[in-house]
């Protein structure tokens, strides 16, 4: 059968308040970063990107800060709704390879 | 809209029949794509870089004869698990860059395969 399913770490906020999701990546030569929100059976859908030559970067309600030091990465999503209650994964992409590297995951639940 | 589209959403099978799912970029062409599988709960898990024109590249432990890939054209890559079997259930999610260059990789509905 399928492997035992792991519990992602469990972010719960009530609606309204300020979220922060946090990703420590793995590879300092890594040199962009996304951020994906998953709905329980879709895909991953683009929240945000920022790349390495750059800290910050804002978009609509969601903010990604990027620490290169410690190789920490997260997302703040400003007055959380119901409908941002998903799985968000961090991913990283090294220059030179096509692929990304995904982060465990991290469940966020708003309640109303 | 999307960009990336997977059919089926999902599919329920029997043990030792193959299933195929395909992966088509909407409004771009990809040379290249990719297909995950992912477990309830955990992360994705690359298995695979379709190439069009060529053969596929598989990441270490994905068996390629289990799990064939054809990238045919331009928009089109396909997934068909052979001879599967209920250990082989799971979500599959194929993805694509619509710009390589600025590194936009979007990501298919998923396909959420169950084998009797």
């Amino acid at each position: 059968g399928e492997s035992v399913g792991l519990h992602l770490p469990t972010l719960s906020v009530q609606e309204g308040d300020n979220s922060i999701i946090n990703c420590a990546y793995s590879n300092s030569a890594s040199d962009y970063f996304i951020w994906y929100k998953q709905e329980s059976g879709k895909g991953p859908q683009f929240i945000i990107d920022i790349r390495s030559n750059m800290d910050k970067r804002q978009g609509q309600r969601v903010t990604v800060l990027l620490n290169k030091t410690v190789k920490h990465l997260s997302l703040q999503i400003a007055a959380t709704q119901p409908g941002d209650s998903a799985v968000y994964f961090c991913a990283e992409k090294v220059p030179g390879y096509s692929t990304l590297t995904f982060g465990k995951g991290t469940m966020l639940l708003v309640s109303p | 809209g999307a960009v990336v589209s997977q059919h089926p959403s999902w599919v329920i099978c029997k043990s030792g029949t193959s299933v195929k799912i395909e992966c088509r970029s909407l409004d771009f062409q990809a040379t290249t794509m990719f297909w995950y599988r992912q477990f309830p709960k955990q992360s994705l898990m690359l298995m695979a870089t379709s190439n069009e024109g060529s053969k596929a590249t598989y990441e270490q432990g994905v068996e390629k004869d289990k799990f064939l890939i054809n990238h045919a054209s331009l928009t089109l890559s396909t997934l068909t698990v052979t001879s599967a079997h209920p250990e082989d259930s799971s979500f599959y999610i194929c993805s694509a860059f619509r710009n390589y260059a600025t590194g936009e990789l979007f990501f298919g509905e998923g396909s959420r395969l169950t084998v009797l």
